[in-house]
């Protein structure tokens, strides 16, 4: 049981890019989001799915897009890189109720 | 405007005595609490929680306890051991969402032989 999958695990990227960071659950949950940290400040929330077809906006939006076509998958954007979104980037998924499972981490810099 | 606070970066305890780790919040609207635990290059991963209907929640070594009318919860280690060093992040579900949640900033747990 593979639990929640991000991939890749580092990337670099120039000033300017986009990119997509991967993220793939295999426990039916209807919930996914996707948070970023960054030192002293904990985890904070981007963008979130409570389920298939369904998307909002977290603490940390701007900057960043996703979409959700299937219950598994949920896929996190950066349209234009800029060194401020240098940060480590968490998906996680879960149920309704009860705690969030996390992923292994997106370590990315932007150069 | 911080909703969960963890004051106290990190923390040095030696092996076999007790480790506590202190969260504050302000939002009382927060009605159930979560601690993760995160080692280096890996996710957080749960590790016990509480709702507000209780006071204490145990589970092997550790225990939390939440005093609603200060807005604080700990986390308490005993014993502590080598394997407990690691960053401890206090959460809540934002009143939103339940599975939105807001974090503090994480205390660092170092055991010592």
């Amino acid at each position: 049981n593979a639990g929640v999958t991000q991939t890749p695990k580092f990337q670099v990227l120039k000033t300017g890019q986009s990119m997509t960071l991967q993220c793939a659950q295999d426990m039916n949950h209807e919930y996914m989001s996707w948070y970023r940290q960054d030192p002293g400040m904990g985890l904070r929330l981007i963008h979130y799915s409570v389920g298939a077809g369904i998307t909002d906006q977290g603490e940390v939006p701007n900057g960043y897009n996703v979409s959700r076509s299937t219950t598994e998958d949920f896929p996190l954007r950066l349209l234009s890189a800029a060194p401020s979104q240098t940060s480590v980037y968490f998906c996680a998924s879960s149920y309704s109720t009860g705690e969030a499972f996390f992923g292994q981490g997106t370590r990315l810099t932007v150069v | 405007d911080q909703q969960v606070k963890q004051n106290s970066p990190s923390l040095s305890v030696q092996e076999g005595r007790i480790s506590i780790l202190n969260c504050d919040y302000t939002n009382s609207m927060f009605d159930y609490f979560l601690w993760y635990k995160k080692y280096p290059a890996e996710g957080p991963t749960f590790l016990i929680s509480i709702s507000s209907i209780k006071d204490k929640n145990e589970d092997g070594r550790f225990t939390v306890f939440l005093n609603k009318s200060a807005k604080h919860l700990s986390l308490h280690i005993v014993p502590s051991q080598p394997g407990d060093s690691a960053v401890y992040f206090c959460a809540a579900p934002d009143q939103q969402g339940a599975q939105k949640l807001v974090f503090g900033q994480g205390t660092r747990l170092t055991i010592n032989p």
